[in-house]
């Protein structure tokens, strides 16, 4: 019963170093989000993908790269880590549309991230 | 835009007190509303939704009621317990936005419930 997996939980980065966040889910989900969370601003979207090959970007994308070779999968990387990427990720995945077909989003458990 | 605005915390009740976390929103059209819950250490949960106004979503003893013509969703529960204590995100869906799942939420609420 794993749902939404990410890996690692907790990290550390310098400046300009560069790291993959991964994310996986095991509900067969065709939609795959990144959000970051910063205290007291909600959760903003990174980038999102509708299926394995298709991604697109959402309100906050620069400096992060997302890939999606698989259903499964969906990992952000950041190739240049700044100070302002200092944040909580979060990943998520859906069947559907919360709207349009009732599924509502399942998230994982956040990776920290801290740039010094 | 779009937006969604939440009832600034810290909120501290003692167990049993009523609860009511106030959120209110601006959007075009007939976006659904809902609310997360994040517990400590681990990631959102879907809390209820209401896709229509005058829809009263519920869930685990917590209700919201679809307001439009206040634009409004205030979470409500008659009786809190230590276990309730979390961080609450209002939030609503775009609905400018098809292609995907576009929700916007709101800074959260925190709330901490003392035996």
């Amino acid at each position: 019963n794993a749902g939404v997996t990410q890996t690692p939980k907790f990290r550390i980065l310098k400046i300009g170093q560069s790291m993959t966040l991964q994310c996986a889910q095991d509900m067969n989900h065709n939609y795959m989000y990144w959000y970051r969370q910063d205290p007291g601003m909600g959760l903003k979207l990174i980038y999102y993908s509708v299926g394995a090959g298709i991604t697109d970007k959402g309100e906050v994308p620069n400096g992060y790269n997302v890939s999606r070779s698989t259903t499964e999968d969906f990992p952000l990387r950041l190739e240049l880590a700044a100070p302002s990427q200092t944040s909580v990720y979060f990943c998520a995945s859906s069947a559907g549309t919360a709207t349009w077909s009732n599924q509502p989003q399942h998230f994982g458990d956040g990776t920290r991230l801290s740039i010094l | 835009g779009n937006s969604v605005t939440q009832m600034e915390g810290p909120v501290t009740l003692s167990e049993e007190a009523f609860l009511t976390i106030n959120c209110t929103y601006t959007a075009t059209g007939y976006p659904s509303l809902f609310w997360y819950v994040q517990y400590p250490g681990e990631g959102l949960q879907l809390l209820l939704k209401a896709t229509k106004a005058d829809d009263k979503g519920s869930n685990k003893g917590f209700e919201a009621t679809y307001r439009k013509e206040t634009t409004s969703f205030h979470l409500e529960k008659g009786s809190v317990q230590v276990s309730d204590s979390a961080v609450y995100f209002c939030a609503l869906s775009d609905l400018r936005k098809t292609s995907y799942d576009k929700v916007i939420f709101g800074p959260g609420t925190s709330l901490s419930v003392i035996p």
